[in-house]
């Protein structure tokens, strides 16, 4: 069965340091998402990507964060001068059109010293 | 309160016995989708269920929608150990992104 993969499952950053997460969204999939868990928090939405540009984003989403899809299947979240609080859990999904089943990666655990 | 919130906020069953979770949002929605997260890992799509809908079944879990008082239940049916994990409902409030609810964490014991 097709599925989001994420990759490194964890990272360890020196605070300050840049950081970039991948994802392999499933191949016919159009919607791309990242959404981070801060450790025993709820699931947080950050971005939407479709048609190689930023649909939505959230307040958490600011400069500090940019994403790219490089090449035809790549997803990447990148976070610079990443901060102590940026430690969590960050999760891409992908989905077919536009309120449909999302589908979720393992995530990847970011933990910034 | 905010959008989506699960309860009980945790609950402890028997193998067998069935479990039932509620959601509860604030927004209209095109849809609502519940997932499953166990300890540390990914989240699993269980279902979504259009506002048009009032209820819908995949293998042993059963959503139901009320769009006039802004919920869904979950029910898990004779539940089993494997079945241990937090249990989350996301809403779309119109939107392409999911609000997540705070979850309920399911224990089922063998």
């Amino acid at each position: 069965e097709p599925e989001v993969t994420q990759t490194p499952s964890h990272q360890v950053t020196q605070m300050g340091q840049e950081v970039i997460l991948r994802c392999v969204p499933i191949s016919n999939h159009l919607y791309f998402y990242w959404y981070r868990q801060i450790l025993g928090q709820k699931v947080e939405f950050l971005v939407s990507f479709y048609n190689n540009e930023i649909s939505e984003k959230s307040e958490i989403f600011d400069d500090q964060f940019s994403v790219e899809r490089p090449d035809g299947s790549n997803f990447t979240l990148k976070i610079r001068s990443t901060k102590l609080e940026d430690s969590a859990m960050y999760f891409c999904a992908s989905s077919t059109g536009f309120n449909t089943e999302a589908f979720f990666g393992q995530g990847t655990r970011l933990t910034v010293v | 309160s905010q959008q989506g919130e699960e309860d009980p906020q945790a609950l402890s069953i028997q193998e067998g016995e069935n479990a039932t979770m509620n959601c509860s949002y604030k927004t209209s929605i095109n849809n609502l989708q519940w997932y499953r997260q166990n300890s540390g890992r990914g989240l699993v799509h269980l279902i979504l269920i259009r506002s048009n809908e009032r209820e819908k079944h995949s293998g042993r879990l059963r959503v139901t929608l009320d769009t006039s008082k802004k919920s869904s239940s979950l029910l898990i049916t004779a539940s089993r150990a494997a079945d241990t994990a937090s249990y989350f409902c996301a809403t779309d409030a119109n939107t392409d992104k999911l609000i997540f609810g705070t979850g309920t964490r399911l224990q089922v014991f063998p």
